[in-house]
């Protein structure tokens, strides 16, 4: 079972405004490293799926960049919206088996 | 498709009772595994599946069995309920280990 640290635990984010945050992982045997999105009431779907160390990926307004040297991944997102309000889970894989961090759960304000 | 299903969604047990939570999947994965979900924790693997006949243990299996029979089904079966099972149940599924995760609505069981 692998140490999975997200942070901030949650932020406020004004509508329109761009914001990020991080999950940090160990960097040793490392496979992938998956990104889900899970809006209250529903089942978290996946964003990304990322493998190699410099990764960069996007799906609309919102991307990942990875660093598996290093062991930390980035969540971005740009011009934030109400809908993009949800919590944020991360989850590296060792194997067989996906870690799950805690969350980082974003509230936009209109 | 109807991807994956859980029944029941909702689930009431007195200590000691049994009971099978239900998960289908109609997308031919073979990848499939449970969570629990307790508040201020992440999703907590309890036990998955690499395909029929496959299983294997997660960080907290204790108290549950699973089988795998299909590709389809995989089933968790708590064998005698305790008040610390209380949590949110998600069953998931994917083509295979390294791909994308596919979440069924949960099971919320409340254990008294």
């Amino acid at each position: 079972i692998l140490n999975v640290e997200q942070s901030p635990q949650s932020l406020h984010v004004q509508e329109g405004d761009s914001t990020n945050f991080t999950c940090s992982f160990p960097s040793s045997n490392f496979y992938a490293l998956h990104w889900y999105r899970w809006e209250t009431a529903k089942s978290p779907e996946a964003l990304f799926v990322m493998t190699l160390n410099g990764d960069e990926k996007k799906k609309g307004r919102i991307s990942a960049t990875l660093n598996t040297k290093e062991g930390y991944s980035y969540l971005y997102i740009k011009g934030s919206q109400p809908e993009d309000s949800a919590t944020y889970l991360c989850a590296p894989r060792n194997d067989y088996k996906l870690s799950f961090g805690a969350g980082t759960t974003v509230t936009v304000r209109a | 498709n109807a991807g994956v299903t859980q029944t029941p969604k909702f689930q009431v047990l007195k200590t000691g009772q049994s009971m099978t939570l239900q998960c289908a999947q109609d997308m031919n994965h073979e990848y499939m595994s449970w969570y629990r979900q307790d508040p201020g924790m992440g999703l907590r693997l309890i036990h998955y599946s690499v395909g029929a006949g496959i299983t294997d243990q997660g960080e907290v299996p204790n108290g549950y069995n699973v089988s795998r029979s299909t590709t389809e089904d995989f089933p968790l079966r708590l064998l005698s309920a305790a008040p610390s099972q209380t949590s949110v149940y998600f069953c998931a599924s994917s083509y295979d280990r390294g791909n994308e995760q596919f979440f069924g609505p949960g099971t919320r069981l409340t254990v008294l």
